[in-house]
């Protein structure tokens, strides 16, 4: 089984502040991505990637930036938070393909509060 | 609009009673994944399908792309069944174009 890690696993951060959320995975997993769930919008994706240097936006990718430098890690930066980022983060990595077809193995999650 | 539309939002069962979640999709897809979240926030994988019904347990899967829908059935409720549940369809036309449901809420009782 895919073994997906994510930190930290809870965060409070302040307006206009930099968030840095790392996610690691260990099963040489091509793809990664970054989604956020909130009530009534469940999971959307902000960032995702296809191997290590590659970084494409999702479908809300506005405030977010991503990196990818190594087929393990795919970090998620918010350079100026916000609170309409409080939210929780899922990484997720998939074998090749990409999307829904290659099974993705989810991390346990973010919460970030944004004060 | 939403490609992907889930239901019911929210249901109760009493342990040992079923039920069936859905998805309808507005457009064609060509696999679906369905997810549990529980208690403690994280996503466990339940099923991905690319056509026909899949079993697991008390947990049981159909994905019919010509009538674009997928169900989630549930049978004999335990109290661990309590979460989210989710439903994820990757659209047949272009690269990375997947589309999550906005969850069901399931709360089995006692």
């Amino acid at each position: 089984e895919a073994a997906v890690t994510q930190s930290p696993r809870n965060k409070v951060a302040v307006t206009g502040g930099k968030v840095t959320l790392s996610c690691n995975q260990t099963n040489n997993h091509n793809n990664m991505y970054w989604y956020r769930q909130d009530t009534g919008h469940g999971l959307r994706l902000i960032h995702y990637s296809y191997g290590a240097g590659s970084t494409e936006k999702g479908d809300i990718p506005d405030g977010y930036k991503a990196s990818r430098p190594s087929q393990e890690n795919f970090s998620l930066i918010l350079e100026l938070a916000t609170p309409s980022q409080t939210s929780v983060y899922f990484c997720a990595s998939g074998d090749a393909g990409g999307g829904v077809q290659d099974t993705q193995y989810f991390g346990p999650g973010t919460r970030l509060l944004v004060l | 609009g939403d490609q992907v539309e889930q239901s019911p939002s929210a249901l109760s069962l009493h342990e040992g009673t079923g039920s069936a979640l859905r998805c309808n999709f507005t457009t064609t897809m060509r696999a679906v994944q369905w997810f549990q979240q529980n208690s403690r926030g994280s996503l466990i994988n339940l099923f991905y399908l690319a056509s026909g019904t899949k079993e697991n347990g008390r947990l049981k899967s159909t994905f019919n792309s010509k009538e674009s829908y997928s169900t989630l059935h549930i049978r004999d409720a335990q109290l661990e069944d309590s979460g989210t549940y989710f439903c994820a369809a990757e659209a047949d036309t272009g690269y990375q174009n997947f589309y999550f449901g906005k969850g069901t809420s399931l709360t089995v009782i006692p």
